[in-house]
């Protein structure tokens, strides 16, 4: 089965201050691949996914940017960040279905 | 498009009592269906799935969901509340329209009182 790795757990940074969030993917190739955002005690926004290298759609219009170097690396980036980007991270694949998604353990960023 | 109801946002129940989150979903035809659940600060945790065939699905740690097409309903239930319990559960659902992405609902916080 699959398994997500995200770094880092949690993130501190200023307003204007770049980012850049890393989701690797081990025991399953080619997956398809996933960036949700939570904000605070509410459900999830999916803002980006991938079916192949270099292949990213954009869900919601905004400040950040994903990008697959790696059939199984994802990378969600920003050049400045804004308050509104504070949330709670999840990278995500699909099953064997394509269907159920399995989850990383999620990166927590603050921006203060 | 389709789209996810959860009606309770926030649902509390005695340990040892039973449990039942509701799922509404809209969508011309049966999707796929799922229910997830998210311990504070973590990730989700696939709980159960429905894709076919027998409308009673047996998941994870002791929760079973029932499809009900008439209804267009996926609720969630368990017999026995236990106090590790305690957690946000997501329904969601996905169909061969939209490329394979999951549509969730906004999530029930559940609570176990002792």
């Amino acid at each position: 089965s699959q398994t997500i790795h995200q770094w880092p757990a949690t993130l501190v940074q200023p307003v204007g201050s770049p980012l850049s969030l890393e989701c690797t993917v081990e025991g399953t190739s080619n997956p398809n691949l996933y960036w949700y955002r939570q904000a605070a005690g509410r459900g999830l926004q999916l803002l980006f996914y991938s079916v192949g290298i270099g292949q990213i759609s954009s869900e919601v219009p905004q400040n950040l940017s994903a990008s697959r170097p790696q059939d199984r690396q994802f990378i969600l980036s920003s050049k400045k960040l804004l308050l509104s980007d504070s949330g709670f991270y999840l990278c995500a694949t699909t099953g064997d279905r394509g269907a159920e998604q399995y989850f990383g353990p999620g990166t927590r960023l603050t921006v203060t | 498009a389709q789209s996810v109801t959860q009606p309770d946002i926030h649902i509390t129940v005695s340990e040892g009592a039973s449990l039942e989150l509701r799922c509404n979903y809209s969508y011309g035809a049966t999707p796929y269906l799922f229910w997830y659940v998210q311990s504070p600060g973590q990730g989700l945790q696939l709980l159960l799935k429905y894709f076919s065939g027998d409308t009673l699905v047996q998941g994870i740690k002791g929760f079973e969901a029932e499809f009900k097409r008439s209804q267009s309903s996926f609720n969630l239930r368990k017999p026995s509340v236990h106090w590790s319990d305690a957690a946000e559960y997501f329904c969601a659902v996905v169909t061969t329209t939209n490329a394979g992405k999951s549509t969730f609902g906004d999530g029930t916080t559940l609570t176990v009182k002792p």
